[in-house]
C-alpha cells in the first residue's frame, strides 16, 4: 500500500508560474524524497529531506517537511515547459536495515504550458 | 559516472518465452533494486539486493527470478509470464541499503525496460 499521497493528482500551469505539490504520509519516516519521471522513462531524484529538517532548497526547488502533520510540499518556482512530468514523493520509513524500503506515492502529473 | 543502464529498452515476448532483463551500474553501489511500474501508477518494489545477496522479495511470483552475478550487474529472468505482467521494469541502485541510523542513500534509476507480454 502507498505510504505517500500526493495532492493534487494533476496540475496545469502557465510557464513562469510557481507549482506547489503536496504529499501526506501515514507513519514515521527517516526521510522523504521527491522524484521526477518524464513520460515512460526512469525516475530522477530531485531532493531528499531528513526527518529532522524542515526546509531544503535546490535551485528552483523548495521542499518543506512538517512531521507533526506528516506532510511535505514541493515548490517549483518559475516553471518551464521542461518541468512537465510526473512527480512522486517517496518515504523511507524506519525499519531493521534489510526491511526498510522506499515507498512511493501515487504521483502528480504536472503540465507546464508554454 | 552516475548512470544506471538497462537493456533492452523494449521487449515483446510470448507467454511461453524465456527472456532476461539486464541492469548495470559502475558507481560502486552495493544495493540494487527491481521495480515494476504500470501505466499512471507509482513504481512497486519487487526485489532488493544488498552486497549481491537477496535482501527483500516482495512476494513476487516465481515466474520472475532475479540474479545478481556481481556488484555491478543485476538480471531479472522472465519465464511463463502473463499479459498482466506487461509494464515498465525499472532498475535502481544506491550506495548502500541503509546508512547509519537506518538512513537510506539516494536511489539512481535506469531508463527502464518496456515489457509487453502477448
Amino acid at each position: 500500500s502507498q505510504q505517500g499521497e500526493e495532492d493534487p493528482q494533476a496540475l496545469s500551469i502557465q510557464e513562469g508560474e510557481n507549482a506547489t505539490m503536496n504529499c501526506s504520509y501515514k507513519t514515521s519516516i527517516n526521510n522523504l524524497q521527491w522524484y521526477r519521471q518524464n513520460s515512460g522513462r526512469g525516475l530522477v531524484h530531485l531532493i531528499l529531506i531528513r526527518s529532522n529538517e524542515r526546509e531544503k532548497h535546490s535551485g528552483r526547488l523548495r521542499v518543506t517537511l512538517d512531521t507533526s502533520k506528516k506532510s511535505s510540499s514541493l515548490l517549483i518556482t518559475a516553471s518551464r515547459a521542461a518541468d512537465t512530468a510526473s512527480y512522486f514523493c517517496a518515504t523511507d520509513a524506519p525499519g531493521a536495515g534489510a526491511n526498510s524500503k522506499l515507498t512511493f506515492g501515487k504521483g502528480i502529473t504536472l503540465s507546464v504550458r508554454p | 559516472d552516475t548512470e544506471v543502464t538497462q537493456t533492452p529498452k523494449h521487449l515483446v515476448m510470448g507467454m511461453t518465452n524465456k527472456k532476461s532483463l539486464k541492469c548495470e551500474q559502475h558507481m560502486g553501489h552495493r544495493a540494487m533494486y527491481w521495480y515494476k511500474q504500470k501505466a499512471k501508477k507509482p513504481p512497486e518494489l519487487m526485489f532488493v539486493y544488498s552486497y549481491e545477496k537477496l535482501s527483500i522479495n516482495e512476494s513476487v511470483p516465481s515466474r520472475f527470478s532475479p540474479e545478481c552475478p556481481n556488484s555491478s550487474l543485476l538480471n531479472l529472468h522472465l519465464h511463463a509470464l502473463q499479459p498482466e505482467d506487461s509494464a515498465l521494469y525499472l532498475c535502481a541502485s544506491s550506495r548502500r541499503l541503509a546508512g547509519g541510523r537506518g538512513r537510506r542513500d539516494t536511489q539512481y534509476f535506469g531508463p527502464g525496460t518496456r515489457l509487453t507480454v502477448l
